[in-house]
Parts: C-alpha cells; sequence; structure tokens
C-alpha cells in the first residue's frame, strides 16, 4: 500500500484481557519497527523485524509481549494478560532496509490502547 | 553507545519568531540523522534528514546541519507559523534508530 497501515486504530480493552495489533508495511519494505509512546513521552522502542534475520526483541517490557511477522510483510503485536501500564499509542513503521544509509522510517498512524 | 538529546519542551513561541530546537548526539558510528515532526492526533512524519557530516536538511522551512565537531542537529526556522505547532523528535539512525525524547512547540498567533 501507499503507506503503513496499523488496525485498529483505537482499543479499550479490560485488565487481563490480551489483544492483538496489528501492521501492515509499505510493500517492499523489509525493515519493520514496533515503538510505544505513552501519554507526553517520547518513543520507546520494542522490537524490529529485518528480512528472515532473527528479530530484535531487546526491547519488549516483559514476557506479556510478542510480535510475528508473517512472509516479511504483515506483522501483529500481542500483549497478553494486559495491564494500566500498557496504556499508551503503539506506532509501528517500514523501511527499505535497516542500517545507517540514511533511510527514514515511515510510521503509520498509531493504535491508541486503552486498558481499564 | 548510542543516544539523542533533545532540549526540554514545552516551547512558547509567537508567531513569526525564530526557532531553534536543540539536538546532540552519541554515537559509536557515523550514523544518519533525522527530525520527525508529530501533530496533534497523528502519526510521525519525517521532517529532514542529513547522512553525513556538513550535510544540511531542509523541508517546509526548517533546516538542520550535521555538525560532526559538535554532535549535534540542531533543527531551526526563520519564522514559525501556528501550524507549526507539534512535536518534534530528533533521531540517529545506526543499525537501529535512536530518538529523542520529543519537543513540544506550541506556536501563539
Amino acid at each position: 500500500g501507499a503507506g503503513v497501515s496499523q488496525s485498529p486504530s483505537n482499543k479499550v480493552t479490560e485488565k487481563g484481557k490480551d489483544v492483538e495489533l496489528r501492521c501492515d508495511p509499505i510493500s517492499g519494505h523489509t525493515a519493520l519497527y514496533w515503538y510505544r509512546q505513552s501519554l507526553g513521552q517520547g518513543l520507546e522502542f520494542l522490537i524490529y523485524f529485518q528480512g528472515n534475520s532473527a528479530p530484535d526483541k531487546s526491547g519488549l517490557p516483559s514476557d506479556r509481549f510478542s510480535a510475528e511477522r508473517t512472509g516479511g510483510s504483515v506483522s501483529t503485536l500481542t500483549i497478553q494478560r494486559t495491564q494500566q501500564e500498557d496504556s499508551a499509542v503503539y506506532l509501528c513503521a517500514s523501511s527499505l532496509r535497516q542500517g545507517g544509509l540514511g533511510y527514514g522510517y515511515t510510521f503509520g498512524s498509531g493504535t491508541r490502547l486503552t486498558v481499564v | 553507545g548510542n543516544s539523542v538529546t533533545q532540549m526540554e519542551g514545552p516551547v512558547t513561541l509567537s508567531e513569526e519568531a525564530f526557532l531553534t530546537i536543540n539536538c546532540t548526539y552519541t554515537a559509536t558510528g557515523y550514523p544518519s540523522l533525522f527530525w520527525y515532526v508529530q501533530y496533534p492526533g497523528e502519526g510521525l512524519q519525517l521532517l529532514l534528514k542529513a547522512t553525513k557530516a556538513d550535510d544540511k536538511g531542509s523541508n517546509k522551512g526548517f533546516e538542520a546541519t550535521y555538525r560532526k565537531e559538535t554532535t549535534s542537529f540542531h533543527l531551526e526556522k526563520g519564522s514559525v507559523q501556528v501550524s507549526d505547532s507539534a512535536v518534534y523528535f530528533c533521531a540517529l539512525n545506526f543499525n537501529k534508530f535512536y530518538f529523542g525524547s520529543g519537543t513540544k512547540l506550541n506556536v501563539k498567533p
């Protein structure tokens, strides 16, 4: 597609429930990233995928968080047993490739998750 | 390690004022540098970038020069508009993206 698409745009869930957030990157972009932006805060790196390489999961805050990327395209971020501190905007970005060659990210508009 | 530090906000200016948002970085190599902008209720958008020392990125009247000697990439605009009100993020890309904490800009008419 023309841009990075994320769904849903808003999600309200009860504490303890599982949620799945979806990201559809720009076609042909091999690198995909998930970030979290809490209210009034900066961007917290969660995970990235680059082609068929093992993902960098170093930013995942706990084992309740997981992500997968099927067929090198669509990615799903799953949060199990949600907690109120998980409330944030979850941003997905894609890039032609990862590396210090000047490739910028294109961000999706995010999923606003509210845990009540 | 790699990191980005940018000035804390919010920054409040009157329309047509001069804007500077400071950004400095530390990196283990030679990164590319970026400014992203997030308008209210929207996602992040790439504003400008510079890929090597002394490069100047520019877009929509904004400029930033990659200064290796001072490890800086300050964002400037000569005359801000109300529509520039947003959060601005400085970032570096060296094998992975590292973002600053963001600076909120409020421009009053």
